[in-house]
């Protein structure tokens, strides 16, 4: 079964600084994954997702992921945070069903919190 | 679009009584999908549905709980008889045939319920 593994429960960063977010997954089958945002008091939202294209992958806000295959990881970036930028981040594998839809399996989560 | 969503914010019940959530999804999506998120267990997928039928119900926590999709825009969660061990944050997602493939789901605000 696939399964995702997020180091680092929180994450504190000064603002201007580099954000790392760290995903690790386990996959018997090439995945997707897929990193989601939650804000506060809000529902998830797409940051991006690797879909076996470019393993550099660009997303909203700045933030960017790339896939190593050699690792199994797929570690989230931004060059320079920003206050805005705290919330909770969610990495997710895609785990296929008999049903034929590809079930997302979400890892615990990494809350980063930004300070000046 | 307004996106996908969900009605109460907060529910607060006492243990006994019953407890419906609702969702509405986003229109043209026809892929549903409810999660539970607690600290203890992170975000779980409950049920999901297709086409108004339910594909998958194995993430139904036991008989308490029931979900329904009586058409393309309506869905409800059912807790029935509620306990403390509920008290969660419920959210609604939906997903186009598209967006399926790739796992893109669009998530509501989500309830959150507390139980005494």
């Amino acid at each position: 079964a696939q399964s995702v593994t997020q180091l680092g429960s929180h994450v504190s960063v000064s603002e201007g600084a580099l954000v790392l977010l760290r995903c690790n997954y386990s996959s018997s089958v090439p995945p997707y994954l897929f990193w989601y945002v939650q804000y506060p008091n809000q529902g998830l939202q797409l940051l991006l997702k690797y879909t076996s294209a470019a393993t550099l992958v660009k997303g909203i806000n700045g933030f960017e992921a790339e896939f190593k295959k050699s690792e199994t990881s797929f570690h989230l970036t931004k060059p320079s945070a920003h206050m805005s930028d705290a919330a909770e981040y969610f990495c997710a594998v895609s785990d296929p069903d008999p049903g034929g839809y590809n079930k997302l399996i979400f890892g615990a989560g990494t809350r980063l919190a930004v300070h000046p | 679009d307004a996106g996908v969503i969900q009605s109460p914010r907060h529910e607060v019940t006492e243990m006994g009584q019953e407890v419906t959530l609702r969702c509405k999804p986003i229109s043209g999506h026809d892929y549903l999908f409810w999660y539970r998120q607690t600290m203890m267990r992170g975000l779980e997928l409950l049920i999901y549905f297709n086409n108004n039928v339910p594909i998958d119900d194995s993430g139904m926590p036991e008989d308490r709980f029931s979900a329904k999709m009586p058409n393309a825009s309506f869905s409800t969660l059912k807790i029935q008889p509620s306990e403390p061990r509920d008290s969660a944050v419920y959210f609604c997602a939906s997903s186009s045939p598209v967006q399926v493939t790739y796992n893109e789901q669009f998530f509501g605000p989500g309830t959150r319920l507390t139980v005494l």
